[in-house]
């Protein structure tokens, strides 16, 4: 089976920087996904990493390392409007389906 | 860029009745798309994996006789909730995969169901 980690909520202030981890166990690994998902709406793609390393994107980054099953998404110079869900999906198998994580609540404080 | 519609965006039907939610992937062909439920405060969960032109392949637990899933063309995959009942009130979502190659999925917006 497939196991995905990541807290359930976090909280950080407008302007700093804040590190959502995700840990994950599964067979076939092709790959991880971040998400953001604001309420009610459908997620929106942040990142997605295969090869171990540090992906940068804006004030957006992606960290991913297989050897130890482990990622992280790092958000710098937080906004309000970065108050959303974020999810951490493991893509795997030969159907190569996604496999989400609960999601981690990131409230931003001013 | 991927855009995946989703109809209706929201549906209240009377337990007992049946519902059809269609996701259209617009400006790309999929021959794979997905379906997930998510209840409140609660992540994303497999459903059924829509193959066109081939039966859907379900998620252990999910009533396959319950969520019919038609995936007639490249661009349309159906369900349909049948005989509702309150607790299949939840958020639907389907997402697409480009038939052109890559692991990304498109999400639609998403479908609200509620059951009265």
């Amino acid at each position: 089976g497939q196991n995905i980690d990541q807290p359930t909520e976090m909280t950080a202030t407008e302007g700093a920087i804040v590190q959502i981890n995700c840990t994950y166990q599964t067979s076939g690994f092709n790959g991880l996904f971040w998400y953001q998902q604001h309420a009610g709406e459908a997620p929106t793609f942040l990142s997605y990493n295969v090869l171990d390393g540090l992906e940068e994107k804006g004030r957006f980054s992606s960290f991913l390392s297989r050897s130890k099953g482990y990622s992280y998404l790092l958000l710098k110079e937080l906004q309000m409007k970065d108050s959303a869900s974020y999810l951490c999906a493991v893509i795997s198998g030969s159907a190569r389906q996604l496999t989400f994580g609960s999601g981690t609540q990131l409230t931003v404080l001013p | 860029g991927a855009v995946v519609s989703q109809h209706p965006s929201r549906v209240i039907c009377k337990s007992g009745t049946s519902v059809k939610i269609e996701c259209r992937s617009l400006d790309f062909q999929a021959t794979t798309m997905f379906w997930y439920r998510q209840f409140p405060k609660q992540s994303l969960m497999l459903m059924a994996t829509s193959n066109e032109g081939s039966k859907a392949t379900y998620e252990q637990g999910v009533e396959k006789d319950k969520f019919l899933i038609n995936h007639a063309s490249l661009t349309l995959s159906t369900l349909t909730v049948t005989s509702a009942h309150p607790e299949d009130s939840s958020f639907y979502i389907c997402s697409a995969r480009d038939s052109a190659g890559g692991y990304e999925q498109y999400f639609g917006p998403g479908t609200r169901l509620t059951v009265t």
